[in-house]
């Protein structure tokens, strides 16, 4: 059963830190988002590779936040310094070219104090 | 405004109850429309794509309407294991999109 995998799955830090959430999708999908959870929000999109080019990261906090796909089975979101706003859950998700299910890892459950 | 806006609930219906959602999308050039279920602390995952001409699914009815820019879902004869967040997903050339999700109780 081919699985998006995401770390870590839960990470408690404190404010100022660097956090880097990595995720790798299933081989041969070529379309990669990252989402952000919240109670408050729902599930907001944050940034989208395709063939590990960025296509739109117009949700992410530029100042702070990064997303890069160093290679095609690897993709990473880093906040640098983080904030206790970033807390929430970060969900990688993976899309094969041509079709439209999404499948979604586990998430990545973020605390910052 | 956002992209796409659901209802957030929650609805608390009794089981074998017939419930329906609605989602507004802002998007008139999206092309393809789909509801994911998402349980408690879990992944979202996909229930069902919705076409132009509504479809079915067992109990799960899905309907679109372009003109209006909303799409809705129907669940008949609820079950206990339905209860869960359904969130409706919008797509504008693989730019998904999604609502904030409307949470569904199902009780005995």
């Amino acid at each position: 059963d081919a699985r998006v995998t995401q770390t870590p799955r839960h990470k408690v830090t404190e404010m100022g830190q660097e956090v880097t959430m990595r995720c790798q999708p299933i081989l041969g999908h070529n379309t990669v988002f990252w989402y952000r959870q919240t109670m408050m929000q729902g599930l907001e999109l944050l940034a989208y590779f395709r063939n590990r080019a960025p296509l739109d990261d117009s949700g992410m906090p530029k100042d702070r936040f990064s997303a890069e796909m160093p290679d095609a089975t690897l993709a990473t979101l880093k906040i640098q310094p983080s904030e206790p706003r970033d807390s929430a859950v970060y969900f990688c998700a993976s899309l094969r070219s041509g079709a439209n299910v999404l499948t979604f890892g586990a998430g990545s459950r973020l605390t910052v104090l | 405004r956002k992209e796409v806006e659901q209802d957030p609930g929650p609805f608390n219906v009794p089981e074998g109850a017939t419930v329906a959602f609605n989602c507004t999308y802002s998007n008139s050039a999206s092309q393809s429309f789909f509801w994911y279920r998402q349980d408690c602390r879990k992944e979202p995952k996909l229930l069902m794509s919705v076409y132009s001409s509504g479809n079915e699914d067992g109990r799960f009815t899905a309907q679109l309407n372009r003109a209006s820019q909303y799409i809705s879902l129907l669940i008949r004869d609820s079950k206990l294991s339905d209860s869960a967040t359904y969130l409706c997903v919008v797509n504008n050339n693989n730019d998904m999109r999604f609502g904030a999700g409307t949470r569904l109780t199902v009780k005995p």
